[in-house]
Parts: structure tokens; sequence; C-alpha cells
């Protein structure tokens, strides 16, 4: 059935270096694309949203892009900080739209100092 | 500006008892609300959502069901608890044009 996965569980980088979080989707009728970060014990937290008439998207430290031809959406965070430690989520609206979201199973990534 | 409080923060209860969790969401009129799941290592399943008073949809089969009362307030229920019900339950807002904004969810034990 349709889908929305991660390629890389974990992610370990060094603090200051740049961060790329990988999400494959395969529901093509998905136009409504976001990424959520989840500390420990805490729900979700909007991190950055894009639209399928778009293909990148920036915000504070963090550019999402969409590859609609390879069905790709990636999550880059420039300068990894220590405090960017968390799972973070790809989700899309589906065919459903924008009332309900479908989450992937989340990427752990893992700051040193 | 808008906020959702969800409560308690954690529950441990035995398997057979029932449960209630409760989901508030202020600085908004007419949300649609959302009650998911969260098992250990894995992503966000949606039990329950609702887009008005007395409106619910049910997403999976299972043994808890759900309720609004009042347009801010959401409420996840069981009559009896299973083992399996043990998990991080997160309440959801959004409105037309926004982005799903969640709680702090409810850590469930069943024992």
């Amino acid at each position: 059935g349709e889908s929305v996965g991660l390629h890389l569980p974990t992610l370990s980088v060094q603090e200051g270096d740049n961060s790329i979080i990988n999400c494959a989707y395969s529901n093509s009728a998905s136009d409504y694309f976001i990424w959520y970060k989840q500390e420990s014990g805490k729900g979700p937290q909007f991190i950055i949203d894009i639209r399928s008439n778009m293909d990148k998207r920036q915000g504070q430290r963090v550019t999402v892009l969409l590859n609609k031809t390879v069905k790709h959406l990636s999550l880059q965070i420039a300068a990894t900080q220590p405090g960017d430690s968390a799972v973070y989520f790809c989700a899309e609206n589906g065919v459903r739209g924008y009332s309900t979201l479908t989450f992937g199973k989340g990427t752990m990534l893992l700051v040193s100092p | 500006s808008q906020t959702i409080h969800q409560w308690p923060a954690t529950l441990v209860q035995p398997v057979g008892s029932p449960l209630s969790l409760e989901c508030t969401v202020e600085g908004t009129s007419n949300p649609n609300l959302y009650w998911y799941r969260q098992a250990a290592g894995r992503g966000l399943q949606l039990l329950f959502y609702s887009v008005g008073i007395g409106q619910i949809s049910s997403e999976v089969p299972q043994n808890l069901s759900a309720s609004r009362p009042q347009d801010r307030q959401f409420i996840l229920s069981s009559k009896k608890l299973l083992l399996s019900d043990s998990g991080f339950y997160l309440c959801a807002w959004s409105v037309v044009g926004s982005p799903l904004h969640f709680g702090n969810g409810t850590r469930l034990t069943v024992t």
C-alpha cells in the first residue's frame, strides 16, 4: 500500500556539520509534506512544510527539498547543534487531504559535541 | 496564541481497568482534533479524528473510543484496557491550511 518511509534509521554527525535526513514517499497524490522533530518524552514539533508546487523551502537553519520525480523528500539542517538531537519524522497528506497525515517511521539524529 | 494541553503525562493502569485521557485546545475555534498512538521506536498511528462536536472518525479497529463533548475538548477512552494498549498517546489539532500541532503526550503503561 501507499507509505512514507525513511532511508536511514540513525544518523550520527559532529556538531557544526550539516545534516541531511531523507524520506521516500510512494503516494503520488500527496501534495503536502511536513517535517517534525520529536525529542524524548515530548510530542512532535513542527519544523517546516512544503507543498507540491514547490521544490525547495528554507527556514531558520533548515531546508526542505522535494523531488516529485523520484518521490523523495529531504531535510537539511545547517551547522547541526547538540540540541538538534532528536527523532525526525516526515509526513504526507496522502489522498485524504489536509485533515489527516501519514507519518514515516522516523530517523534518529545524534549530534556529538 | 494557540496551546494544547494533554493529561496526565504518565499513567500506569492494570489490565481490565478503564481509561480516560483528556485533551483541550485553547486559542482557536472549531479545530480538527486527533488522537495518535506511538509505539516504542515507531511512527505515529492515527486512531481517531474529529472535525466537529460529536463527530468522530475511527481509523483502526481497537479497544479504544473517542468523544468530543465540546468544541475544544477531545477524550480518549477504554472500558477495559489490554496489555497491547500500552504506548505513547498524542493529541493534536489543526485548522484548515495549517499543519498538525501536537501535545506533549501521555505515556500509558498497562500492567
